[in-house]
Protein backbone atom coordinates (compact mmCIF):
# COMPACT_ATOMS: atom_id res chain seq x y z
CA UNK A 1 0.00 0.00 0.00
CA UNK A 2 1.41 3.48 -1.13
CA UNK A 3 1.79 5.77 2.17
CA UNK A 4 0.86 9.25 0.50
CA UNK A 5 -0.42 9.25 -3.08
CA UNK A 6 -0.92 11.74 -5.22
CA UNK A 7 -3.60 12.05 -8.06
CA UNK A 8 -2.68 12.55 -11.29
CA UNK A 9 0.77 11.77 -11.76
CA UNK A 10 1.21 13.61 -14.92
CA UNK A 11 -0.92 17.12 -15.75
CA UNK A 12 -0.56 18.85 -19.13
CA UNK A 13 -2.76 21.79 -19.37
CA UNK A 14 -3.17 25.19 -21.03
CA UNK A 15 -2.75 28.46 -19.77
CA UNK A 16 -5.87 29.99 -17.85
CA UNK A 17 -7.45 26.58 -17.20
CA UNK A 18 -8.19 25.55 -13.42
CA UNK A 19 -6.82 22.20 -12.13
CA UNK A 20 -6.95 20.15 -8.96
CA UNK A 21 -4.02 17.45 -7.75
CA UNK A 22 -5.55 15.11 -5.12
CA UNK A 23 -3.68 13.62 -2.45
CA UNK A 24 -4.50 10.91 0.29
CA UNK A 25 -2.18 9.32 3.32
CA UNK A 26 -2.59 6.04 5.08
CA UNK A 27 -0.40 6.64 7.64
CA UNK A 28 -2.89 8.35 10.41
CA UNK A 29 -1.08 11.32 10.41
CA UNK A 30 -2.35 14.45 11.43
CA UNK A 31 -0.59 17.34 9.43
CA UNK A 32 -0.11 17.14 5.62
CA UNK A 33 1.49 19.93 3.27
CA UNK A 34 2.17 20.84 -0.04
CA UNK A 35 5.35 21.55 -1.64
CA UNK A 36 6.80 23.26 -4.94
CA UNK A 37 10.10 22.15 -6.58
CA UNK A 38 11.25 24.33 -9.34
CA UNK A 39 12.93 23.23 -12.48
CA UNK A 40 16.22 23.57 -10.50
CA UNK A 41 15.02 21.03 -7.94
CA UNK A 42 14.73 23.46 -5.47
CA UNK A 43 11.74 22.38 -2.65
CA UNK A 44 9.80 25.14 -0.92
CA UNK A 45 6.75 25.05 1.31
CA UNK A 46 3.42 26.32 -0.14
CA UNK A 47 0.84 24.93 2.78
CA UNK A 48 0.69 22.83 5.98
CA UNK A 49 -2.48 21.28 7.26
CA UNK A 50 -3.11 19.94 10.97
CA UNK A 51 -6.14 17.74 11.51
CA UNK A 52 -8.01 19.83 8.54
CA UNK A 53 -6.29 23.28 10.05
CA UNK A 54 -4.44 25.25 7.71
CA UNK A 55 -1.06 26.09 9.74
CA UNK A 56 1.10 27.25 7.33
CA UNK A 57 0.70 29.17 4.71
CA UNK A 58 3.83 30.55 2.81
CA UNK A 59 3.30 33.18 -0.21
CA UNK A 60 1.74 31.24 -2.51
CA UNK A 61 -0.92 33.30 -5.03
CA UNK A 62 -4.04 33.13 -4.11
CA UNK A 63 -4.73 31.14 -6.92
CA UNK A 64 -3.91 28.13 -4.89
CA UNK A 65 -6.78 26.94 -2.62
CA UNK A 66 -5.77 24.23 -0.73
CA UNK A 67 -8.98 21.96 0.83
CA UNK A 68 -9.02 19.51 3.43
CA UNK A 69 -11.91 17.05 3.51
CA UNK A 70 -10.31 15.34 6.44
CA UNK A 71 -7.11 14.48 8.21
CA UNK A 72 -6.18 12.10 5.70
CA UNK A 73 -6.89 14.11 2.56
CA UNK A 74 -5.30 17.67 1.24
CA UNK A 75 -5.82 18.68 -2.27
CA UNK A 76 -4.60 21.53 -4.14
CA UNK A 77 -6.76 23.32 -6.95
CA UNK A 78 -5.20 25.95 -8.81
CA UNK A 79 -7.31 28.74 -10.81
CA UNK A 80 -6.31 30.26 -13.95
CA UNK A 81 -2.94 28.32 -14.59
CA UNK A 82 0.11 30.36 -15.78
CA UNK A 83 3.42 28.91 -17.30
CA UNK A 84 5.60 30.15 -13.79
CA UNK A 85 3.27 27.26 -12.19
CA UNK A 86 5.18 24.27 -13.94
CA UNK A 87 6.65 22.71 -11.65
CA UNK A 88 6.64 19.10 -9.53
CA UNK A 89 4.31 19.52 -6.69
CA UNK A 90 4.92 17.08 -3.81
CA UNK A 91 2.14 16.33 -0.87
CA UNK A 92 3.63 14.85 2.10
CA UNK A 93 2.45 14.02 5.65
CA UNK A 94 3.96 13.77 9.13
CA UNK A 95 2.64 12.74 12.82
CA UNK A 96 3.61 15.56 15.05
CA UNK A 97 1.78 15.71 17.92
CA UNK A 98 3.91 18.01 19.80
CA UNK A 99 7.46 16.60 18.32
CA UNK A 100 9.28 16.57 14.98
CA UNK A 101 8.82 13.67 13.18
CA UNK A 102 9.98 12.99 9.07
CA UNK A 103 7.58 14.02 6.49
CA UNK A 104 6.68 11.38 4.21
CA UNK A 105 6.59 12.19 0.97
CA UNK A 106 4.29 11.02 -2.36
CA UNK A 107 5.40 10.38 -5.61
CA UNK A 108 4.38 14.27 -7.32
CA UNK A 109 2.70 15.27 -9.86
CA UNK A 110 4.38 17.15 -12.58
CA UNK A 111 2.49 19.97 -13.95
CA UNK A 112 3.32 21.27 -17.02
CA UNK A 113 1.19 24.61 -18.56
CA UNK A 114 1.91 25.06 -22.08
CA UNK B 1 15.42 32.62 9.61
CA UNK B 2 16.42 29.47 9.23
CA UNK B 3 18.35 28.60 6.35
CA UNK B 4 20.48 25.46 4.78
CA UNK B 5 22.76 25.63 2.69
CA UNK B 6 24.13 22.60 0.67
CA UNK B 7 27.52 22.93 -0.71
CA UNK B 8 28.52 22.00 -3.88
CA UNK B 9 25.42 21.43 -6.54
CA UNK B 10 27.16 18.31 -8.16
CA UNK B 11 29.64 15.94 -6.90
CA UNK B 12 30.90 13.48 -8.76
CA UNK B 13 32.52 10.44 -7.45
CA UNK B 14 33.97 6.84 -8.32
CA UNK B 15 32.38 3.55 -7.42
CA UNK B 16 33.86 2.81 -4.22
CA UNK B 17 35.00 6.49 -3.14
CA UNK B 18 34.03 8.14 -0.52
CA UNK B 19 31.11 9.64 -0.99
CA UNK B 20 30.79 13.09 1.42
CA UNK B 21 27.79 15.72 0.93
CA UNK B 22 27.69 19.09 3.02
CA UNK B 23 25.03 20.63 4.56
CA UNK B 24 25.40 23.97 7.20
CA UNK B 25 22.09 25.28 8.76
CA UNK B 26 21.95 28.73 10.15
CA UNK B 27 19.39 29.00 13.17
CA UNK B 28 19.95 30.41 17.08
CA UNK B 29 18.68 26.94 18.25
CA UNK B 30 19.89 23.74 16.77
CA UNK B 31 17.64 22.51 14.64
CA UNK B 32 15.93 18.92 13.58
CA UNK B 33 18.08 17.61 10.60
CA UNK B 34 16.85 15.22 7.89
CA UNK B 35 18.86 14.21 4.98
CA UNK B 36 16.50 12.49 2.16
CA UNK B 37 17.27 11.48 -1.52
CA UNK B 38 15.61 11.60 -4.68
CA UNK B 39 15.78 9.00 -7.28
CA UNK B 40 14.52 10.17 -10.76
CA UNK B 41 10.94 10.86 -11.39
CA UNK B 42 10.55 10.16 -7.79
CA UNK B 43 9.54 11.58 -4.36
CA UNK B 44 11.45 12.04 -1.11
CA UNK B 45 13.12 9.43 0.47
CA UNK B 46 14.14 9.81 3.97
CA UNK B 47 17.76 8.63 4.86
CA UNK B 48 18.76 9.98 8.40
CA UNK B 49 17.38 12.44 10.73
CA UNK B 50 19.22 13.82 13.82
CA UNK B 51 17.47 14.55 16.30
CA UNK B 52 19.82 15.54 19.42
CA UNK B 53 19.44 12.07 20.86
CA UNK B 54 23.20 11.22 19.34
CA UNK B 55 25.62 13.46 16.96
CA UNK B 56 26.48 10.30 14.58
CA UNK B 57 23.40 9.27 12.54
CA UNK B 58 23.33 5.59 10.61
CA UNK B 59 20.75 6.01 8.17
CA UNK B 60 19.77 3.74 5.19
CA UNK B 61 21.90 2.67 2.67
CA UNK B 62 25.37 2.41 4.70
CA UNK B 63 24.63 6.68 5.09
CA UNK B 64 25.52 8.65 8.26
CA UNK B 65 25.75 12.36 8.88
CA UNK B 66 27.28 13.56 11.90
CA UNK B 67 26.03 16.61 13.77
CA UNK B 68 28.61 19.06 14.69
CA UNK B 69 26.79 22.17 16.78
CA UNK B 70 30.45 24.24 16.32
CA UNK B 71 30.42 23.89 12.46
CA UNK B 72 26.60 24.06 12.42
CA UNK B 73 27.17 21.00 10.18
CA UNK B 74 25.38 18.02 9.35
CA UNK B 75 27.52 16.48 6.43
CA UNK B 76 26.44 13.08 5.04
CA UNK B 77 28.85 10.11 4.20
CA UNK B 78 29.14 6.79 2.64
CA UNK B 79 32.55 5.06 2.91
CA UNK B 80 32.20 3.30 -0.07
CA UNK B 81 29.84 4.83 -3.41
CA UNK B 82 27.58 2.20 -5.47
CA UNK B 83 26.30 2.63 -8.96
CA UNK B 84 23.18 3.14 -7.21
CA UNK B 85 23.66 6.03 -4.97
CA UNK B 86 23.34 8.31 -8.21
CA UNK B 87 20.49 10.52 -7.30
CA UNK B 88 19.64 13.87 -5.97
CA UNK B 89 20.20 14.80 -1.90
CA UNK B 90 18.40 17.21 0.01
CA UNK B 91 19.40 18.53 3.44
CA UNK B 92 16.23 19.71 5.49
CA UNK B 93 16.00 21.28 8.71
CA UNK B 94 13.05 21.79 11.11
CA UNK B 95 12.67 23.80 14.74
CA UNK B 96 9.20 23.14 15.31
CA UNK B 97 8.54 26.90 14.33
CA UNK B 98 4.49 27.98 16.16
CA UNK B 99 4.04 24.35 17.36
CA UNK B 100 4.46 22.60 13.96
CA UNK B 101 6.97 21.36 12.09
CA UNK B 102 8.10 23.34 9.00
CA UNK B 103 10.69 21.33 6.83
CA UNK B 104 13.39 23.98 5.28
CA UNK B 105 15.33 22.33 2.19
CA UNK B 106 18.44 22.71 0.93
CA UNK B 107 18.67 23.43 -2.69
CA UNK B 108 19.77 19.93 -3.75
CA UNK B 109 22.95 18.36 -4.21
CA UNK B 110 23.33 15.83 -7.67
CA UNK B 111 25.35 13.03 -6.82
CA UNK B 112 26.97 11.14 -10.23
CA UNK B 113 28.73 7.91 -9.62
CA UNK B 114 30.88 6.24 -12.30
CA UNK B 115 32.85 3.40 -12.94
Amino acid sequence: DTAVSQTPKYLVTQMGNDKSIKCEQNLGHDTMYWYKQDSKKFLKIMFSYNNKELIINETVPNRFSPKSPDKAHLNLHINSLELGDSAVYFCASSQDRGRISEAFFGQGTRLTVV
Amino acid sequence: AQSVTQLGSHVSVSEGALVLLRCNYSSSVPPYLFWYVQYPNQGLQLLLKYTSAATLVKGINGFEAEFKKSETSFHLTKPSAHMSDAAEYFCAASNFSGGYNKLIFGAGTRLAVHP
